[in-house]
């Protein structure tokens, strides 16, 4: 079945560096949705990308979709407390209804 | 708009006992999701239905586990007899609109057995 791997499992910046998270499917995907989940909270929908080599913007956050659809990442500069928490991607097969969540990358922020 | 509600939000029961997880979707999503999460195995896939019908319940742990969603509006997430290892966060989600929409995800229940 599909499989989506998320890299690194646990990053801990200091307040004002970047950091980045690596989503990698093993089938070509249609979509990749990255979502966000606070300490204590739920997973938020952050953005969705379809096209190949797409990248999107949002504030601090890039976000980028491979050209072969098959991998995906999340970028923020200069972190800040607030960006505390657990980021996923959840990718769609091509050949698949719903979307497999990767394991997540939990990112700590030391102020 | 209400969003995705889950109750009870906490829930302390004895192992043995019956333990029901409710869930109503955002009005007019005709997509439903069961979710646990746990320290050691992530954000799992439990059972997904599609207008109220079971589509994928290939991630529910055993039989001790099953769902409902008698209409659009409400499902049940029931596990009898409840075991220490079901200790988790179980969230429900809806999608409306097809799969390229995003899920909604409810506030989530916190089940311990004891």
């Amino acid at each position: 079945g599909q499989q989506v791997m998320q890299i690194p499992q646990y990053q801990h910046v200091q307040e004002g560096e970047d950091f980045t998270t690596y989503c990698n499917s093993s089938t070509t995907l249609s979509n990749i949705q990255w979502y966000k989940q606070r300490p204590g909270g739920h997973p938020v929908f952050l953005i969705q990308l379809v096209k190949s080599g797409e990248v999107k913007k949002q504030k601090r956050l890039t976000f980028q979709f491979g050209e072969a659809k098959k991998n995906s990442s999340l970028h923020i500069t200069a972190t800040q407390t607030t960006d505390v928490g657990t980021y996923f991607c959840a990718g769609r097969s091509t050949n698949a209804g719903k979307s497999t969540f990767g394991d997540g990358t939990t990112l700590t922020v030391k102020p | 708009d209400a969003g995705v509600i889950q109750s009870p939000r906490h829930e302390v029961t004895e192992m043995g006992q019956e333990v029901t997880l409710r869930c109503k979707p955002i009005s007019g999503h005709d997509y439903l999701f069961w979710y646990r999460q746990t320290m050691m195995r992530g954000l799992e896939l439990l059972i997904y239905f599609n207008n109220n019908v079971p589509i994928d319940d290939s991630g529910m742990p055993e039989d001790r586990f099953s769902a409902k969603m008698p209409n659009a509006s409400f499902s049940t997430l029931k596990i009898q007899p409840s075991e220490p290892r079901d200790s988790a966060v179980y969230f429900c989600a809806s999608i409306g609109g097809g799969w390229h929409q995003p899920q909604h995800f409810g506030d989530g229940t916190r089940l311990s057995i004891l």
